[in-house]
């Protein structure tokens, strides 16, 4: 079964725009985290925002806020202000920590553009 | 914050031949590391699980005799692909874990021709 679903596989935003990208999870683990990865053309895996199962609040860093609704599951990442830079795929993904070191699990993506 | 370091970026190589791809915690020791691969255009996929000083541990459908990881050191891990050919090519990312968070590789770009 798909841990981690991202239904948009391309969204377009105006620059300083703000943008949703969606996340949905599903997991019987009461204890994980969510995070958001933005991954340029040249490879890398940048990291943006975290989210564990336990936090009350939404967490932010910058112009990154995720919005996080436990009981629907759903993690999505809001970039405001968007600027040209941040044309690139954006990753969901989650680790269970139930079962020690585990490793992270995608979801398929987001491309985002930004159009000036 | 840590610092997982990833060589060589790039690689081409001949049909038939080994490539080794070094992993190394920088900073901090990690007794597991993570190896995925990426399509072009797709997402991240798990291959295995590296652990230190113990067999690695691969996901299903990954063939362990073509991908060989070794995780010697507490530093470093490696990931073999043995008798490369054309259907390898593809972007493979190492990653290590310090609490909550986790650290990538720079990735390798793989081409065999």
């Amino acid at each position: 079964a798909q841990k981690i679903t991202q239904t948009q596989p391309g969204m377009f935003v105006q620059e300083k725009e703000a943008v949703t990208l969606d996340c949905t999870y599903d997991t019987s683990d009461p204890s994980y985290g969510l995070f958001w990865y933005k991954q340029p053309s040249s490879g890398e895996m940048i990291f943006l925002i975290y989210q564990g199962s336990y936090d009350q609040q939404n967490a932010t860093e910058g112009r990154y806020s995720l919005n996080f609704q436990k009981a629907r599951k759903s993690a999505n990442l809001v970039i405001s202000a968007s600027q040209l830079g941040d044309s690139a795929m954006y990753f969901c993904a989650m680790r269970e920590w139930a079962s020690g070191n585990t490793p992270l699990v995608f979801g398929k993506g987001t491309r985002l553009s930004v159009i000036a | 914050g840590a610092v997982v370091s990833q060589h060589p970026s790039r690689v081409i190589c001949k049909s038939g031949t080994s490539v080794k791809i070094e992993c190394r915690s920088l900073d901090f020791q990690a007794t597991t590391m993570f190896w995925y691969r990426q399509f072009p255009k797709k997402s991240l996929m798990l291959m295995a699980t590296s652990n230190e000083g113990s067999k690695a541990t691969y996901e299903q459908g990954v063939e362990k005799d073509k991908f060989l990881i070794n995780h010697a050191s507490l530093t470093l891990s490696t990931l073999t692909v043995t008798s490369a050919h054309p259907e390898d090519s593809s972007f493979y990312i190492c990653s290590a874990s310090v609490g909550t968070e986790a650290f990538f590789g720079q990735g390798t770009r793989l081409t065999v021709v």
